[in-house]
């Protein structure tokens, strides 16, 4: 079993739908979560953090983190086409090591 | 906010000859920096940490001879690919950390993308 497991989709939703995105993981000493943004060809780039479990909302996005079950998700409501990308999930342990673990990413198409 | 900048943004190079990249921190002091490649559709794959003034550290399976990371300086970081071979060909991105990346995370540098001819 991979430490970080993401479904790659592909995923099409038409403009303005809610967008649900996953990852699960089985390494419980994880305790920074991260989602990134990654455009074709460019370099990922931060969308959310999250420490530990909980919830946390920026604009349009929001970030869940359920240490219980070891899955965390990230929304995003009323999608845009500006809006597709893939999107990575990614996560460290607290102390120790600096190196972030990714899931697969998702490549998400927001369809006008 | 913190930008990384890598450049060259794409490069071709012959066969056998050696590529170097560049990774700053524009911004900000960045103590670790990591180098990762990625393939199409596929996540990133790490392949070395460094830290400012230390060698870096490699992960199992990258060859430390022919990716070669050195990090002078805590705002530049360099990895140079030396007699590369077509297989080499990919897109290589850095990510640097402040120290405070438990709290902002790690900043991307916009990737290279080398072809190897």
């Amino acid at each position: 079993q991979k430490e970080v497991e993401q479904d790659p989709g592909p995923l099409s939703v038409p403009e303005g739908a809610i967008v649900s995105l996953n990852c699960t993981y089985s390494n419980s000493a994880f305790q920074y979560f991260m989602w990134y943004r990654q455009y074709s060809r460019k370099g990922p780039e931060l969308l959310m953090y999250t420490y530990s479990s909980g919830n946390k909302e920026d604009g349009r996005f929001t970030a869940q983190v359920d240490k219980s079950s070891k899955y965390i998700s990230l929304f995003i409501r009323d999608s845009q086409p500006s809006d597709s990308a893939t999107y990575l999930c990614a996560m460290r342990e607290q102390g120790g090591s600096e190196k972030l673990v990714f899931g697969k990413g998702t490549k998400l198409t927001v369809n006008p | 906010g913190a930008v990384v900048s890598q450049h060259p943004s794409w490069v071709i190079c012959k066969s056998g000859t050696s590529v170097k990249i560049e990774c700053r921190s524009l911004d900000f002091q960045a103590t670790t920096m990591f180098w990762y490649r990625q393939f199409p559709k596929q996540s990133l794959m790490l392949m070395a940490t460094s830290n400012e003034g230390s060698k870096a550290t490699y992960e199992q399976g990258v060859e430390k001879d022919k990716f070669l990371i050195n990090h002078a300086s805590l705002t530049l970081s360099t990895l140079t690919v030396t007699s590369a071979h077509p297989e080499d060909s990919s897109f290589y991105i850095c990510s640097a950390s402040s120290g405070t990346g438990l709290i902002y995370g790690y900043t991307f540098g916009s990737g290279t993308r080398l072809t190897v001819v």
